[in-house]
Parts: structure tokens; sequence; C-alpha cells
């Protein structure tokens, strides 16, 4: 079956420095969404790719969808202390499911 | 209410006891989801239902798990003659349809712990 790998597990920064987060399928994807988690919460959507090679940001963040939607990475420039949490990919193959990686789980020491 | 509902927020149970988990999505939201998050994992799919349409049940991990939705609304994730292995966070989703592409809106979930 479909497997979604996320790499790092977890990631410690320092207040203002930089963190990338990847995402790769063994499959080809149709979209791919992203999710954030915060300590003690649940995931929240951020957003969604669908084509090839798509950019997209939202203020600090920027999300990538590669050109053979396998891979996709979220990069947070300058990260603040409300960047904690993990950060969750999720691919879709075609239909109404998602497979979940296992999450990227960001510290940000101030 | 404005977003995913579950309840109980929190389960603590006796191991070979049966447990029912509540989930009541967004009104209006046609398709719902449940997932089982255990502790650093991400999230593993249980079950999805749309509409009427038969539910599909390809990620419940035994028989003693089984879910039902009343109505196209509120569904209930109930496991039975739990086990050690059960412990975890089972959180339910909704999105407007189920089609490709649609943000899934989590609820809280429910920690269940099994002694």
């Amino acid at each position: 079956g479909q497997q979604v790998m996320q790499i790092p597990q977890y990631q410690h920064v320092q207040e203002g420095e930089d963190f990338t987060t990847y995402c790769n399928s063994s499959t080809t994807l149709s979209n791919i969404q992203w999710y954030k988690q915060r300590p003690g919460g649940h995931p929240v959507f951020l957003i969604q790719l669908v084509k090839s090679g798509e950019v997209k940001k939202q203020k600090r963040l920027t999300f990538q969808f590669g050109e053979a939607k396998k891979n996709s990475s979220l990069h947070i420039t300058a990260t603040q202390t409300t960047d904690v949490g993990t950060y969750f990919c999720a691919g879709g193959a075609g239909s109404y499911q998602l497979t979940f990686g296992k999450g990227t789980k960001l510290s940000v020491i101030p | 209410g404005a977003g995913v509902s579950q309840s109980p927020s929190n389960k603590v149970t006796e191991k070979g006891k049966d447990v029912e988990l509540r989930c009541d999505p967004i009104s209006g939201h046609t398709a719902l989801y449940w997932y089982r998050q255990s502790l650093g994992q991400g999230l593993e799919f249980l079950i999805y239902f749309q509409g009427n349409s038969a539910p599909d049940k390809s990620g419940l991990p035994s028989d003693r798990f089984s879910a039902e939705r009343t109505g196209g609304s509120v569904s209930t994730l109930t496991i039975q003659r739990t086990q050690q292995e059960d412990s975890a966070v089972y959180l339910c989703a909704s999105s407007s349809t189920g089609a490709r592409g649609q943000p899934q809106h989590f609820g809280d979930g429910t920690r269940l712990s099994i002694l």
C-alpha cells in the first residue's frame, strides 16, 4: 500500500533559524496536504498542493510539491516560538483517503 | 457547534471492557473519518463514512473494532474486549464532501487508556 515517509522525526532550532521538513511517497500522489498539530491539540489543515512543481507561501511558510508529485517540503523562515508543534504531510492518491506521514516535531528554543 | 465534537475527552478502562467513543461532525459535512494516533506516531486511518454509502472499513485493525454513523451525522466507534495496545488518542475528522482535496477538520480526540 501507499506509504508516506517524513523526515526528520524531530527538529530543535534556535528561534530565528529556518526549519524544513520533507515528505516522500512510495507512489505518485494526486494531492498533498499539510497539517499542524500544536502540543495537546488536534491537527489543523494548513494547505493543499495539487500541481507538479507547485509552490505556495503563507507568510513565513513555503510549501513545495515535487515535479514527480512524489515528494513535498515545508520550509519555515525565521522560526518563532508560535511555530512549535508537529507538522504532518498527508498524501492523496485520487480518492478520499489520505495517508499521513508520522510527522516532524518542531521545538523552538527562545 | 462550530467544530467537530468528540466525547469523552478522556477514557480510562480496564482491559477486557468495551468502550464507545462518540463523534459529532461539523453540521452539513457528509464525510467522516476515524483515525488512531499512538504516542509520537502519525495518524492511522481506521474507517470512513460518506453520506449513505457503505463505509470503508479497511483500516480497522481487528474485528473488535466497529463503527456506525446514524442519520448521516453522529458516529460511534466501539472497541470490544479492549487490550492494552488499544491505548491511543482516537481522532475524528469531517469534511464537507469526500471529494479529493477537501480539508479535514479534526476534533480534539478521545484519549483512551487501557489499564
